[in-house]
């Protein structure tokens, strides 16, 4: 069945970065669109950006740009996400969320299957 | 970007009864291009409806949706125990895409 596993809580100091990984199974990685989605505690959700995995292709919000990257190792069937420049405002559960289409066509953008999310805390 | 309102922000309900909750855009979405998830405490959410009508697969058939242009309605025919949860709408027809602020339903 498909699995979106990730890594384990984190807490940062303001400033400091951090790296999420997102580990795919039951399922090719390169065969869809992996998004990130966060969601501050007891707030909404807020899409951060796609990746594709077959060619690492991304695209990020606007409000994120330059403080997010979105890699992938195809070998480990993994997909990173990393934040720099952290903020108090950064502290969220952070969702990696697989594409509801395969990347042979344009991405959904809805969500199909989600990681069980990683709590990132940014706190002096 | 297009702006999601959810309303009302929590429902009071009892099981069998019928939840019907709202989204609004801010804008017209394309396509009808509005999914809804459904996500319990310490879960991630689950995806219920796409293309503002169609059932995700597994969904019970209690779970439907309507609506174009702004209004969106998500209606839930008969409360199970299990349904007790947050309810998010989300727009995926204009980058980039935004989620309501989301309904809860709890137990009247």
């Amino acid at each position: 069945q498909v699995r979106l596993v990730q890594s384990g809580a984190e807490v940062k100091k303001p400033g400091a970065s951090v790296k999420v990984s997102c580990k795919a199974s039951g399922y090719t990685l390169t065969s869809y669109y992996i998004h990130w989605v966060r969601q501050a505690p007891g707030q909404g959700l807020e899409w951060m950006g796609i990746i594709n995995p077959s060619d690492g292709s991304t695209t990020y919000a606007q409000t994120l740009q330059g403080r997010v990257t979105m890699t992938r190792d195809t070998s480990t069937s993994t997909v990173y996400m990393e934040l720099s420049s952290l903020r108090s405002q950064d502290t969220a559960v952070y969702y990696c969320a697989r594409d509801y289409f395969g990347s042979g066509s344009f991405a959904a953008y809805f969500f199909d299957f989600w990681g069980q999310g990683t709590l990132v805390t940014v706190s002096s | 970007e297009i702006v999601l309102t959810q309303s009302p922000g929590t429902l009071s309900l009892s099981p069998g009864e019928r939840a019907t909750l709202s989204c609004r855009a801010s804008h017209s979405v394309s396509s009808y291009s509005v999914a809804w998830y459904q996500q319990k405490p310490g879960q991630a959410p689950n995806l219920l409806i796409y293309g503002a009508s169609g059932g995700a697969t597994g969904i019970p058939d209690r779970f439907s949706g309507s609506g174009s242009g702004t209004d969106f309605t998500l209606t839930i025919s008969r409360l199970e125990p299990e349904d007790f949860a947050v309810y998010y709408c989300q727009q995926y027809g204009s980058s980039p895409p935004t989620f309501g602020q989301g309904t809860k339903v709890e137990i009247k």
